[in-house]
C-alpha cells in the first residue's frame, strides 16, 4: 500500500516569497491533515479535512496561510508572503475512520531566509 | 498551560533499562489516545494505541488513567534501537489531535 505523499522534500525562500506544498493522502482515507512542526517542538495542527470540508483551521494564521483539498482527495498548503518563523517541517499526514490513527508523509523541510 | 504536556527528558539510559515516560492533557473530553514514535528527521509513525484497561505490545505497555488526565508508557529491556523522540497523542471529537512536544530517550550501550 502506497503510503502519503508530500511534494517537494525541501524548499528554500526568501522572507515575503511564496510556497506551496502538496500532499496525495493514502487511498480511501477521508481525514487529511496539516501540521506545521518547529525544531524542538511537537507537530501542530493547521487544518483538518473531512473529505473536501474543513474540520478545524483554529490554528491556520489565515492571513497567510491557505489551504484546499479539491475532489477530496490530494491537498495543497500555501504560504503568501512566508515569514522567517515559518521555518518548520510541513507534515500531512492522513487517517481513515474514527479510530483517527494518523499516517504521515516525509514532509517538507521550509527554510525561510 | 499546554494541552497536553510531556517532560521533555531527555532520558539517557543503558542498554536492558525500564523507562518510562509520563504525559497529561486538560481536556476531559478527550476520547482518543496514542504515543507515535518519532526518529531524528523523520515523520513520526504509530507506536501503540492507549486503551483505558491498559494495553501491551512486546516489551511496551501503555496505561490511561482518564480521572487524573495522565498517559504512560513503559519500556522495558531498553535496546538501541529504541532511541528516538516519544509524542503522546490526544484527540478529541472528529479527530482533532494534539500533540504534547515529545519525549527524547537516548538508550547507550
Amino acid at each position: 500500500e502506497a503510503g502519503v505523499a508530500q511534494s517537494p522534500r525541501y524548499k528554500i525562500i526568501e522572507k515575503r516569497q511564496s510556497v506551496a506544498f502538496w500532499c496525495n493522502p493514502i487511498s480511501g482515507h477521508a481525514t487529511l491533515y496539516w501540521y506545521q512542526q518547529i525544531l524542538g517542538q511537537g507537530p501542530k495542527l493547521l487544518i483538518q479535512f473531512q473529505n473536501n470540508g474543513v474540520v478545524d483551521d483554529s490554528q491556520l494564521p489565515k492571513d497567510r496561510f491557505s489551504a484546499e483539498r479539491l475532489k477530496g482527495v490530494d491537498s495543497t498548503l500555501k504560504i503568501q508572503p512566508a515569514k522567517l518563523e515559518d521555518s518548520a517541517v510541513y507534515l500531512c499526514a492522513s487517517s481513515q475512520d474514527r479510530r483517527y490513527i494518523q499516517y504521515f508523509g516525509a514532509g517538507t523541510r521550509l527554510s525561510v531566509l | 498551560r499546554k494541552e497536553v504536556e510531556q517532560d521533555p527528558g531527555p532520558f539517557n539510559v543503558p542498554e536492558g533499562a525500564t523507562v518510562a515516560f509520563n504525559c497529561t492533557y486538560s481536556n476531559s473530553a478527550s476520547q482518543s489516545f496514542f504515543w507515535y514514535r518519532q526518529d531524528c528527521r523523520k515523520e513520526p509513525k504509530l507506536l501503540m494505541s492507549v486503551y483505558s484497561s491498559g494495553n501491551e505490545d512486546g516489551r511496551f505497555t501503555a496505561q490511561l488513567n482518564r480521572a487524573s488526565q495522565y498517559i504512560s508508557l513503559l519500556i522495558r529491556d531498553s535496546k538501541l534501537s529504541d532511541s528516538a523522540t516519544y509524542l503522546c497523542v490526544v484527540t478529541a471529537n472528529a479527530g482533532k489531535s494534539t500533540f504534547g512536544d515529545g519525549t527524547t530517550l537516548t538508550v547507550k550501550p
